[in-house]
């Protein structure tokens, strides 16, 4: 069983367009993440959730909408997407929120057109 | 404000040479938590180690080691007898403890490529 799957893997779209990512942890774990990883790797948290409660949102536009309806899951929304969002996508989660290793899921790919 | 650098963006050795990944961080908290992740080409991010900032021993894992230096700032990495599967991008995290919402800051990464 994966521990934490985020589907889908790959999403081409076209500017403009809205999008969802998916990610469920199985892990029975207390928060869930949204990192983005853009074209030079680098790795940029963008949300945190606490047992369905936002507690980090980094700057991050607001076309990008978590939404958590349990704390096993939570999804990404993106409105109106731009090139710029183009980038890999990972969902993490821990079992606390205070500094315990994440555990990542395998990432989307998003390229927008 | 808490950084994490990782000056080496790209690393390039042969089978069975030794390799070190250097990481420095800056933070303002006298307690924090260091990690390494690995990200091999296939793309997933696998843990690799967790430290607290009061846990100063050198730790060894098999072929792996970490040297953490509070007076330096630096949770080096290094690789003994490297093989072609450690090819990956390696990254050094930081996490600074309190509040509750404490978040993980990443360095850039380093490619690290073992040739055959």
């Amino acid at each position: 069983d994966t521990a934490v799957s985020q589907t889908p893997k790959y999403l081409v779209t076209q500017m403009g367009n809205d999008k969802s990512i998916k990610c469920e942890q199985n892990l029975g774990h207390d928060t869930m993440y949204w990192y983005k990883q853009d074209s030079k790797k680098f790795l940029k948290i963008m949300f945190s959730y606490n047992n369905k409660e936002l507690i980090i949102n980094e700057t991050v536009p607001n076309r990008f909408s978590p939404k958590s309806p349990d704390k096993a899951h939570l999804n990404l929304h993106i409105n109106s997407l731009e090139l710029g969002d183009s980038a890999v996508y990972f969902c993490a989660s821990s079992l606390r929120q205070t500094n315990e290793k994440l555990f990542f899921g395998s990432g989307t790919q998003l390229s927008v057109l | 404000a808490q950084k994490v650098t990782q000056a080496q963006t790209e690393i390039s050795v042969v089978e069975k040479e030794d390799v070190t990944l250097d990481c420095v961080y800056e933070t303002r908290d006298t307690t924090y938590y260091l990690f390494w992740y690995k990200q091999p080409p296939s793309g997933e991010l696998v843990f690799l180690i967790r430290r607290n900032s009061f846990d100063e021993q050198n730790e060894i894992s098999g072929r792996y080691s970490w040297n953490f230096q509070k007076s330096t700032s630096s949770f080096n990495f290094t690789i003994t007898a490297s093989q072609v599967v450690d090819s990956a991008v390696y990254f050094c995290a930081l996490s600074e403890a309190g509040g509750g919402s404490e978040k993980l800051v990443f360095g850039k990464g380093t490619k690290l490529t073992v040739n055959p």
